[in-house]
């Protein structure tokens, strides 16, 4: 099973600044990597597949990079309604498809 | 617009079973693979099951595997979940997920918004 690491468990972030979280694998993925973004009692949304890749809708301040075992998911520029949770999911290695724990940003 | 919404969240003694439904909307949903996911109470998400799109191929998380099942009615656009023998580690909120379609990219492109299922005595 692949390990998936997140890190800062928590990102203290004020609105209009860039926030960039990182997520490590145990073994490469090549690029079959995505991130999702949680609310607080609301569905997962998909922001980011095979690693850089926007999903349909997404706003372009969410750019995600990398591949192997290191990636990054950037907001460059903060709004108010990015303050979430953000996980990142390997699809490479199946089953079973392993997420990160999560990296809370929240408001500085 | 593309919709899952799950039901039958509940809360169950030890040893109990319950199934869960995820209704599908907005979408043709016999052409898609889905997936149940869980998160326990401040937990992360974890993966639970795969069914393809006949409902003929299920693949299952280890600490799951002989105790749930997954299936599918393509005729009523809805995903299950039977659980049995439930035990308090099964605690968590459960979702249904939409598997992508690009071939080869195995990322889940839509969830529902889950349904709590507490295990206690």
């Amino acid at each position: 099973e692949i390990v998936m690491t997140q890190s800062p468990a928590t990102l203290s972030v004020s609105p209009g600044e860039r926030a960039t979280l990182s997520c490590r694998t145990s073994q490469s993925v090549s690029s079959k990597l995505a991130w999702y973004q949680q609310k607080r009692g609301q569905a997962p949304r998909l922001l980011i597949y095979a690693a850089s890749t926007r999903a349909t809708g997404i706003p372009a301040r969410f750019s995600g990079s990398g591949s192997g075992t290191d990636f990054t998911l950037t907001i460059s520029s903060l709004q108010s309604e990015d303050f979430a949770v953000y996980y990142c999911q390997q699809y490479n290695n199946w089953p079973p498809w392993t997420f990160g724990q999560g990296t809370k940003v929240e408001v500085k | 617009e593309a919709q899952l919404v799950e039901s039958g969240g509940n809360l169950v003694q030890p040893g109990g079973s319950l199934r869960l439904s995820c209704a599908a909307s907005g979408f043709t949903f016999s052409n898609f693979w889905f997936h149940w996911v869980r998160q326990a109470p401040g937990q992360g998400l974890v993966w639970v099951s795969r069914i393809n799109i006949d409902g003929s191929i299920a693949i299952y998380a280890e600490s799951v595997q002989g105790r749930f099942t997954i299936s599918r009615d393509n005729t009523r656009n809805t995903l299950y979940l039977q659980m049995n023998s439930l035990s308090v580690e099964d605690t968590a909120v459960y979702y249904c997920a939409r598997e992508g379609l690009e071939t080869g990219e195995w990322y889940f492109d839509l969830w529902g918004r889950g349904t709590l299922i507490t295990v206690s005595s």
